[in-house]
């Protein structure tokens, strides 16, 4: 079975500044991996995604994510982050052998502070 | 727009009275799932629909039930809701795995509270 850490429960950062929100995953097979984001009182956005092929996937409003498959992480990061990015933000990861499900992270809380 | 549709967005119910919460999807898509979230939590899958085939997750209690009557709409039951199953529940659809699509598409959720 998979499981997925996210190790920051909280991350504040300051408008314009950088941002990594880590995320690490345990799976014996191959993987998908998503970051979801949820705005309060509102359902989770796909971010972004990795199936395959590069390694570095990016997202409309520049948030990117890096595959590693050595250190099995999907770090996402973002060069300047604005005050709507404050939400909270889920990795995920399924694999090919899983039935349709996606495991979860517990979710890192990124606090932008003006 | 194509998109997964949750009513009501808030739903309070009281202990011990049956609720049903509903999902609509105009994507198509042959799976459908229901998670619960509790504050600060990550969402938890309670169990999913391939098409009619109802697959429930081992640790869903009892007292949660769902319909799927057609492709488009499933729903929710809960028989008799404790306080302990208040909480954000999230309607989510994606399509067949074999056609090689993975990502699953989250409605708004309804957040239900219990008195």
């Amino acid at each position: 079975a998979q499981s997925v850490t996210q190790l920051d429960s909280q991350v504040p950062v300051f408008e314009e500044a950088p941002v990594e929100l880590r995320c690490n995953y345990s799976s014996s097979v191959s993987v998908y991996l998503f970051w979801y984001v949820q705005y309060p009182n509102q359902g989770l956005q796909l971010l972004l995604k990795y199936l395959s092929g590069s390694t570095l996937v990016e997202s409309i409003n520049g948030f990117e994510a890096e595959f590693n498959k050595s250190q099995t992480s999907f770090h996402l990061r973002k060069p300047s982050v604005h005050i709507s990015d404050t939400a909270e933000y889920f990795c995920a990861v399924s694999t090919s052998g899983s039935a349709r499900q996606l495991t979860f992270g517990s979710g890192t809380q990124l606090t932008v502070l003006p | 727009d194509a998109m997964v549709i949750q009513n009501p967005r808030y739903q309070v119910t009281q202990f011990g009275k049956p609720v049903t919460l509903s999902c609509s999807q105009t994507l198509n898509h042959n799976v459908m799932y229901w998670y619960q979230q509790k504050s600060s939590q990550a969402p938890k899958l309670l169990f999913h629909y391939y098409d009619k085939d109802f697959n429930n997750e081992a640790d869903t209690p009892d007292n949660f039930q769902s319909r799927r009557p057609n492709t488009s709409f499933c729903f929710l039951d809960i028989r008799s809701p404790g306080l302990g199953d208040a909480a954000m529940y999230l309607c989510a659809t994606s399509r067949d795995r074999q056609r090689g699509e993975y990502e699953q598409y989250f409605g708004p959720g309804t957040r239900l509270t219990v008195t």
